[in-house]
């Protein structure tokens, strides 16, 4: 069965600060990648997604993440984080097959401080 | 943007009661739903996946004549937490796949949740 695992359970960065969470997942086969973003009381929303390519990939507000097949990662990266980006990061994979089912990671919460 | 409502948002019931709590696409057609239960400071888990027009396909451990699901039309799923227990309080979210989409993967867009405590 596929597994997330997100390394930082509680981040809390100055603004301006460089910002790196951790993902690794396990399964074999083809995936697709994704990290997730929950601001304070809103819905879960993509703010990337790899699914073959160039893995280094560049989503939303300033992120991007890089794939490293060989290390079963996928890690997010903000060269400069705001205060705005406070909220919950999940990283996400699902097989490329069937219904696509996403598995999630256990979350990493970020707090920035102005 | 895919819009994905869920209503209620937050609903409050006595132990024995059922509740049933919608997922609606707004401007898209979803034949795939998914139901997910997110604990406290805890990560989301797939609770079924929901298919237009057949019977929902759930995860392991979860128990299909407790969680009720109905996919009626391309728009509308719903979950029905049955006798209702505390234990069953939790925050449920539902996602929908984009049925036009051409991609080889259909991104699910998710809702804002509803937040169900039993009493």
């Amino acid at each position: 069965a596929q597994s997330v695992s997100q390394h930082n359970h509680h981040v809390i960065l100055s603004e301006a600060a460089s910002l790196e969470l951790g993902c690794n997942y396990s399964y074999g086969g083809t995936v697709n990648l994704f990290w997730y973003v929950q601001y304070p009381g809103q819905h879960l929303q993509l703010l990337l997604k790899y699914f073959s390519g160039d893995p280094l990939v560049k989503g939303i507000k300033g992120f991007e993440a890089e794939f490293i097949k060989s290390k079963f990662s996928f890690n997010l990266r903000k060269p400069s984080v705001q205060w705005s980006d406070t909220a919950e990061y999940f990283c996400a994979v699902s097989r490329n097959t069937g219904f696509q089912k996403l598995v999630f990671g256990t979350g990493t919460r970020l707090l920035v401080s102005p | 943007g895919a819009v994905v409502s869920q209503h209620p948002s937050r609903v409050i019931c006595k132990s024995g009661t059922s509740v049933k709590i919608e997922c609606r696409s707004l401007d898209f057609q979803a034949t795939t739903m998914f139901w997910y239960r997110q604990f406290p400071k805890q990560s989301l888990m797939l609770m079924a996946t929901s298919n237009e027009g057949s019977k929902a396909t759930y995860e392991q451990g979860v128990e299909k004549d407790k969680f009720l699901i109905n996919h009626a039309s391309l728009t509308l799923s719903t979950l029905t937490v049955t006798s209702a227990h505390p234990e069953d309080s939790s925050f449920y979210i539902c996602s929908a796949r984009d049925r036009g989409a051409t991609r080889s993967y259909n991104e699910q867009f998710f809702g804002p949740g509803t937040r169900l405590t039993v009493l």
